[in-house]
């Protein structure tokens, strides 16, 4: 069955970077694309950005530009999100999720990983 | 761009029907039939429930509808159940990316 694993959660100090990993199995992983997608404690879902395994084509939204870079191991199906410069309110979930339907967001979620940015 | 708009919360009785909008623009709901709805209850991962405005995935009980008009797209739980208390998100396609709705919270009464 389709599964995408994601990292473990991440405390960061503010300026820092984090690198989440999704590792997915039960598809092809180099047929969809996989998206990026933060929830906020207590907030509502934040769209982030997509990447396309296959050829490695990205993009990400104006939010994110410069700051989020997006990648992936074809030898290891798996992808990940870099995200630079944190500050406090990037503590969220970061979710990925694969677009199997190739018409959403996301159909396939990984379990999300929780990054808390703290001095 | 901005996210798309929802209201903040609805409510219905078991065994009545609520529907929950989402308003966008002709930037995305109005240009794009890849609307898509998720559903998500506390602490746990968004599920895909509607997808191309009225889609369901495979094991989406049919109690749940999509629809769209002009630039807003609405999701319709007919036959509430308790445990279709959760928040619910809308999603569209921008183009070149996607974007959320801000959540609309479904209490079931």
């Amino acid at each position: 069955q389709v599964q995408l694993v994601q990292s473990g959660a991440e405390v960061k100090k503010p300026g820092a970077s984090v690198k989440v990993s999704c590792k997915t199995s039960g598809y092809i992983f180099t047929g969809y694309s996989i998206h990026w997608v933060r929830q906020a404690p207590g907030q509502g879902l934040e769209y982030m950005g997509w990447i396309d395994p296959k050829d490695g084509r990205t993009d990400s939204t104006q939010k994110f530009q410069g700051r989020v870079a997006l990648t992936r191991d074809t030898s290891i199906n798996t992808a990940y999100m870099e995200l630079s410069t944190l500050k406090s309110d990037d503590t969220a979930v970061y979710y990925c999720a694969g677009d199997l339907f190739r018409t959403t967001c996301g159909d396939s979620w990984g379990q999300g990983t929780l990054v808390t940015v703290s001095s | 761009q901005s996210a798309l708009t929802q209201p903040p919360s609805a409510s219905g009785s078991p065994g009545q029907s609520v529907t929950i909008s989402c308003t966008g623009t002709s930037s995305d709901i109005g240009r794009y039939n890849y609307v898509s709805w998720y559903q998500q209850h506390p602490g746990r991962v968004p599920k895909l429930i509607i997808y191309e405005v009225n889609k369901r995935p495979s094991g989406v009980p049919d109690r749940f509808s999509g629809s769209k008009s002009g630039n807003t797209a609405s999701l319709t739980v007919s036959g509430l159940r308790a445990e279709d208390e959760a928040d619910y998100y809308c999603s569209s396609y921008l183009g070149s990316n996607w974007v959320f709705g801000g959540g609309t919270k479904l209490t079931v009464l």
